[in-house]
């Protein structure tokens, strides 16, 4: 089975503009969840999709958004990018089956932003 | 506030040998789930071990065992007999929905 894919893998961009990410989770998984990595404030949850509907919402500014399609995958934008945007953005998937269901993440897309 | 604590920044063990990560949440509430996840240089996040809080039994993964202790709100990892292929970050989630990290172990492994 195929695992998690995030496009594009890498990604510069310059103050002002903004970002699509995309992310296709694994065959038969319906929740997708966006995390930001950055050497400063570590591994933060942005958001959770789960039949195109926003489930959850971590701490993170209105600049940042996202939807999920009908065939579950997902993405996530960030309008108006700040110098302190550029994170490893991981997405992960998981079925879920009631409850929290085990999260499998994909290779990321790393965010420069100049 | 649910927070997730890794205490040592940098382990180091020799290949073959035995070491063990700690790792401390905090949390009110009584049903969750624990997971330990490895990320080496490729930055790609990989799943290693899964506890749910309401197991008392300690998860195992071929070499890698947690000792869960939900009294005290302790969940670390053993990996026994390493390998150079075990050298990465490893972080530790707690997740009553979305997943909480800690700030993640970075492990190395001698020859």
């Amino acid at each position: 089975k195929a695992g998690v894919t995030q496009t594009p893998r890498y990604l510069i961009k310059t103050r002002g503009q903004q970002v699509t990410l995309s992310c296709s989770p694994i065959s038969g998984h319906r929740s997708v969840s966006w995390y930001q990595q950055t050497p400063g404030q570590g591994l933060q949850f942005l958001f959770e999709y789960f039949s195109e509907t926003q489930r959850n919402k971590g701490n993170f500014p209105g600049r940042f958004s996202g939807r999920q399609f009908s065939n579950s995958r997902s993405e996530m934008n960030v309008s108006t990018l700040e110098l302190g945007d550029s994170a490893l953005y991981l997405c992960a998937s998981s079925r879920p089956q009631g409850g929290t269901d085990t999260q499998y993440f994909g290779p990321g897309t790393r965010l420069t932003v100049l | 506030a649910q927070t997730v604590t890794q205490s040592q920044p940098e382990m180091s063990v020799q290949e073959a040998e035995t070491v063990t990560l700690s790792c401390t949440y905090d949390t009110s509430e009584s049903d969750y789930y624990l997971f330990w996840y490895k990320q080496p240089p490729s930055r790609q996040m990989i799943l290693v071990i899964r506890q749910e809080a309401y197991k008392q039994q300690n998860a195992t993964e071929n070499r890698f065992s947690v000792n869960f202790q939900k009294a005290a709100k302790s969940f670390s990892l053993k990996i026994s007999d390493s390998q150079l292929g075990d050298a990465a970050m490893y972080f530790c989630a707690y997740s009553p929905d979305k997943l909480i990290f800690g700030t993640g172990t970075r492990l190395q492994v001698f020859p």
